[in-house]
């Protein structure tokens, strides 16, 4: 299967700082990625659609200038978590978009726990 | 509102045996549906798909079926292994997989040796 990686996997952080998460698609060229968000006993919400060389869309009550993404080549987006807050504690997963024959399929980070004190 | 659903939290199967995970969804538009296995803490693992034009797709140990009238699918999982315990999460999307995932809440799979 595809290869998608995430760094850092855990990051420990003082609340007011601001945190960078990089998502890599290894084996392919993705020419979208997208950020999920999972909490605790709950299901993967999606964050935001990340495409090469455009701004990322947001999914509604995401506030875009608090969770920056840049998609700067097809096999690398970033997430920053800017002025982090307690609140903001979650596990955030990457994914990248590989086309196929007729449809795209989605592959997996293994995710970035955020701890925010 | 949940616009898909997994309504069973857990699901407890005897090792040899057909695991059949279930799932349905409320927006017909959809097009696209994808089942993931996942672990705590570690991203979901791509298992299979199946594409609305089809009614089944079979990949080894994994079948999908498709019932567009019923806006429901399922996975079997034959027959079913000690490593196949995990959390599954039934996925859809519009445009052949193009748009972000609508995720259900996921079932815990057991295997009981």
């Amino acid at each position: 299967g595809a290869v998608v990686s995430q760094h850092p996997s855990r990051v420990i952080c003082k609340s007011g700082t601001s945190v960078k998460i990089e998502c890599r698609s290894l084996d392919f060229q993705a020419t979208t990625m997208f950020w999920y968000r999972q909490f605790p006993k709950k299901s993967l919400m999606l964050m935001a659609t990340s495409n090469e060389g455009s701004k990322a869309t947001y999914e509604q009550g995401v506030e875009k200038d608090k969770f920056l993404i840049n998609h700067a080549s097809l096999t690398l987006s970033t997430l920053t978590v800017t002025s982090a807050h307690p609140e903001d504690s979650s596990f955030y997963i990457c994914s990248a978009s590989r086309r196929g024959a007729h449809q795209e399929t989605q592959y997996f980070g293994p995710g970035t726990r955020l701890l925010v004190l | 509102d949940q616009q898909v659903k997994q309504n069973s939290p857990s699901l407890s199967v005897q090792e040899g045996r057909i695991s059949i995970l279930n799932c349905d969804y409320t927006n017909s538009m959809f097009d696209y549906f994808l089942w993931y296995k996942k672990y705590p803490a570690e991203g979901p693992t791509f298992l299979i798909s199946i594409s609305s034009i089809k009614d089944k797709n079979e990949d080894g140990r994994f079948t999908v079926f498709l019932n567009k009238s019923a806006k429901h699918l399922s996975l079997h999982i034959v027959p079913s292994q000690p490593g196949d315990s995990a959390v599954y999460f039934c996925a859809a999307s519009f445009g052949g997989g193009a748009d972000g995932l609508t995720f259900g809440k996921g079932t815990h799979l057991i295997i009981q040796p």
